[in-house]
């Protein structure tokens, strides 16, 4: 089942913050953040484990809430290098631990 | 930093043709995977590898398509016949665990 990211796009001064987050309907076995620019394979960012898991460091982090069905992706004081996709993956309890579900994508862009 | 590799960066192919498209993973990854992302979409799973055989695949993983792992190194795709909408660009990705690396990718090109 294909998490929901929202919002779909976003457009941000250099040195403001964003949030994506991502949702499932069902819990999750875990979530993967990853970044993409256009026309490159999607960059590893962060997984996340465990239900009131955060972890990152102050510029770029994430959030798992308890119930493992939303995460939130933290971008803090944003730089022109965080421009890009960035998509939520996930992982159910279905299945074989293997296949990510990728959600639709954020479009974040970063401008002077 | 290891990273995956993947040959060839483009393919143009005509329609019905036969294309496989290589991958080396992390040397001492366990797990491999396919997936596909058409210009402008989200990142589709197409199929996990491990111990030399299908873990698991997508309903796009059709007949078409077949993956093998012919040595300790290379990991590839095949596409047998392929279509006008198999025009996508490809990703290999492999694991230890958990954490998924992905390749630069093939941008296929069917005409």
């Amino acid at each position: 089942q294909q998490p929901v990211q929202s919002p779909q796009a976003v457009i941000l001064r250099e040195g403001e913050d964003a949030v994506i987050n991502c949702s499932s309907s069902k819990a999750l076995y875990s979530v993967h953040w990853y970044r993409q620019k256009h026309g490159e394979a999607p960059v590893f960012l962060m997984i996340l484990l465990k239900g009131g898991e955060q972890k990152g460091h102050e510029k770029i982090s994430a959030s798992f809430n308890e119930k493992k069905q939303q995460s939130s992706l933290y971008l803090t004081a944003s730089q022109l290098s965080y421009s890009g996709t960035y998509f939520c993956g996930t992982i159910g309890f279905t299945g074989t631990a293997s296949k990510l579900t990728f959600g639709t994508g954020t479009r974040l862009q970063v401008t002077l | 930093e290891p990273e995956v590799t993947q040959t060839p960066s483009h393919q143009v192919t005509q329609m019905g043709q036969e294309v496989i498209l290589r991958c080396v993973p992390i040397s001492n990854h366990l797990y491999f995977y396919w997936y596909r992302q058409i210009l402008g979409q989200k990142v589709e799973f197409l199929v996990s590898f491990y111990n030399n055989e299908i873990s698991e695949k997508s309903e796009i993983f059709d007949d078409q398509f077949s993956v093998e792992r012919p040595d300790g190194s290379n990991f590839t795709l095949k596409i047998r016949s392929t279509k006008l909408e198999d025009s996508a660009m490809y990703f290999c990705a492999s694991s230890e665990q958990e954490t998924q690396y992905f390749g630069p990718g093939t941008r296929l090109l069917v005409l």
